[in-house]
């Protein structure tokens, strides 16, 4: 039974459109971060979140914002969707933050926008 | 900021050879040190943490160790099975609070041939 579930797995967006990317974690986590993965860079920190109703920049924030309305849900929004947003996006939760923390990733959400 | 440097895209062998795949790092505190694993068509899973200088951390036939001195961190492997096939990433937690938050390398992309 996973533990963290992200939909929808796939989508197509148009350019200019809006895309949200929901993750749903039943870890009773704490912390809950949006990665983004494409060749060559690895994995990206986009926001996380360490408490409901509240949301942190990672390092790549710039066209996504971010939603953390329960302890169980943290969504990705991209309010323009551009064709550079184009990648595999990962949700992931951990029980800490800092240097006890183990992340439980979900299985990715491939975006493509064309 | 913090950064880890992945040098190795791509890594090919075959069954029963030896793996050694290298991370240099850059942090001013003291980091804990960590190898993920994303194998085809999932999430990155933890594989090993390390979490002082010169200790080893072990799972599943993997070791790996950092060096202070040379700030690099290796996994290794004696001897790779076809299942080993994955993308490996190292990354990185600087020692600074529970806020800290994970740096990852852009990954090593193994195939191993029968």
């Amino acid at each position: 039974e996973a533990a963290v579930t992200q939909s929808p797995r796939s989508k197509v967006a148009v350019t200019g459109g809006k895309v949200t990317l929901s993750c749903h974690q039943t870890n009773n986590h704490d912390y809950m971060y949006w990665y983004r993965q494409d060749t060559g860079h690895g994995l990206r920190l986009i926001h996380y979140s360490y408490v409901a109703d509240s949301t942190e920049k990672g390092d790549i924030p710039d066209g996504y914002k971010a939603s953390r309305p329960s302890q169980e849900n943290f969504s990705l929004i991209l309010e323009l969707a551009s064709l550079s947003q184009t990648a595999v996006y990962f949700c992931a939760s951990s029980m800490t933050g800092g240097a006890g923390n183990t992340l439980y990733f979900g299985e990715g959400s491939r975006l493509i926008v064309v | 900021g913090d950064s880890v440097t992945q040098k190795q895209g791509q890594v090919t062998l075959s069954e029963d050879d030896f793996l050694f795949i290298n991370c240099t790092y850059s942090t001013t505190t003291y980091p804990t040190l960590f190898w993920y694993v994303q194998y085809p068509g999932q999430g990155p899973q933890l594989l090993l943490k390390v979490t002082t200088a010169n200790n080893k951390g072990i799972s599943r036939g993997f070791e790996a160790t950092y060096d202070k001195g040379t700030t690099s961190f290796h996994l290794q492997k004696a001897s790779v099975q076809e299942s080993d096939s994955a993308v490996y990433f190292c990354a990185l937690v600087d020692g600074g609070g529970s806020n800290a938050k994970l740096t990852f390398g852009k990954g090593t992309k193994l195939s191993v041939k029968s």
